[in-house]
């Protein structure tokens, strides 16, 4: 078993449309979490972190639910722009970090 | 947060030759790691650089393959060395930067082995 693991994608959506993704970790020392982005041919660039509490910039949701072991990632009003591979990232202590496989977002006119 | 270079930014090898990438950052960083990423697939840790000793490698890598210095706080450098075209790949530099343990990444060195 992976140690992150993440939705299969990839997801089509129209515009304007609410999506989801989820992402489970098995270590359950992890401390850190976080979501990025990337871009085809582009490096991953930090969306955002993930807060027990759970946090929100814009049309962005991350939750983290420790109990259970996974994060979440809420789109809504999904643009064209938002079209690319969001990587769910977990860290178990200040050092090296655990990348999941990435679920590729395509948000069709 | 951090601003991160890397040379050369692609490059076409000819196996059996080796190739030495370069990473400078703009602000003193404790942490910094290669990465390896291969078309379609996610990102694959090479090794934590540390300044002053010997790099850290991860399971199916090792140093006579993929040296690694980092001489000082804001640079390091990768070397693959007697590639194959396997080695095709982008290799990416990163790092930890800000309180909240958030990791920066360079633009990537996209290399391609004949």
């Amino acid at each position: 078993r992976k140690e992150v693991e993440q939705d299969p994608g990839p997801f089509n959506v129209p515009e304007g449309a609410t999506v989801a993704f989820n992402c489970t970790y098995s270590n359950s020392a992890s401390q850190s979490f976080f979501w990025y982005r990337q871009d085809c041919r582009k490096e991953p660039k930090l969306l955002m972190s993930v807060y027990s509490s759970g946090n929100e910039d814009g049309r962005f949701t991350a939750q983290l639910n420790r109990a259970s072991q996974y994060i979440s990632l809420l789109i809504r009003d999904s643009k064209l722009s938002d079209s690319a591979t969001y990587l769910c990232v977990v860290k178990a202590n200040a050092g090296k970090s655990t990348f999941g496989d990435g679920t590729t977002l395509t948000v069709k006119p | 947060s951090a601003v991160i270079s890397q040379k050369p930014s692609r490059d076409i090898c000819q196996r059996g030759t080796s190739l030495t990438i370069q990473c400078q950052v703009d602000s003193q960083v404790t942490m910094m790691f290669w990465y390896r990423q291969q078309p379609g697939q996610s990102l694959t840790l090479i090794a934590t650089a540390n300044q002053g000793s010997e790099a850290t490698y991860e399971s199916g890598f090792v140093i006579d393959k993929f040296p690694i210095s980092r001489p000082n706080l804001t640079f390091s450098t990768l070397t693959v060395s007697n590639m194959s075209p396997e080695d095709s790949s982008i290799y990416l530099c990163s790092v930890v930067a800000g309180g909240g343990h958030e990791q920066f990444f360079g633009p990537g060195t996209r290399l391609t082995v004949l």
